[in-house]
């Protein structure tokens, strides 16, 4: 079985605070996917990310970074300067060898300006 | 950017009605996948399609539930008697494994009264 655990709820910050939205795994299986993703209000899911797991280079992307740390199983996701636009829920998500992803609960950002 | 279309984007049902949820993964892509996600809660494993059938399903999807490719293009979810409790986001998604990520349609909201 495979499990993605976003112990954070909702943060609120202050516009241009950096964030890290924490994401911890579980599976079994030696060849997993690391995602993430955004939905905003509007309701969709946005990808931002997919990372192998055999791959454990860390990854920039404008103000987006992302840090996998295999020993922790740990995926956390940090945006630098954030902006009101980054409102959102993000969400986690784990695929092992079946290919099916499982999705955490969702961490609900909240950026005031 | 290839994208997963639904339709519809929303619909209202009666209780009992059947309901025919619509997606058009990218072409090139072997998995499909049907998420759930009522609102203001995780996004939930419904049912994966591979090779023409059904490869793994969830406990939500029961009987009253069932997938379809009719001709090689839809890939459609049908749910026969719809409940209060059927209410939600319904989201379409395909990957090919060897591909960059999943990726997901853009929901159809159902809302059955």
């Amino acid at each position: 079985a495979q499990k993605v655990t976003q112990a954070q709820t909702e943060i609120s910050v202050v516009e241009k605070e950096d964030v890290t939205l924490d994401c911890v795994y579980e599976t079994r299986d030696t060849t997993y996917y690391l995602f993430w993703y955004k939905q905003p209000p509007s309701g969709e899911l946005v990808f931002l990310i997919r990372r192998n797991s055999f791959d454990e280079q860390n990854e920039i992307s404008g103000r987006y970074s992302w840090n996998f740390q295999k020993s922790t199983s740990s995926f956390n996701f940090t945006i630098t300067a954030s902006q009101v636009v980054d409102s959102a829920v993000y969400f986690c998500a784990l695929a092992g060898g079946s290919y099916i992803p499982t999705f955490g609960r969702g961490t609900s950002l909240i950026v005031h300006p | 950017e290839p994208e997963v279309t639904q339709t519809p984007s929303h619909q209202v049902t009666q209780m009992g009605q059947e309901v025919i949820l619509r997606c058009v993964p990218i072409s090139n892509h072997l998995y499909f996948y049907w998420y759930r996600q009522i609102l203001g809660q995780k996004v939930e494993f419904l049912v994966s399609f591979y090779n023409n059938e059904i490869s793994e399903k969830s406990e939500i999807f029961d009987d009253q539930f069932s997938v379809e490719r009719p001709d090689g293009s839809n890939f459609t979810l049908k749910i026969r008697s719809t409940k209060l409790e059927d209410s939600a986001m319904y989201f379409c998604a395909s990957w090919t494994a060897s591909g960059n990520t999943i990726y997901f349609g853009e929901g159809s909201w159902l809302t059955v009264v």
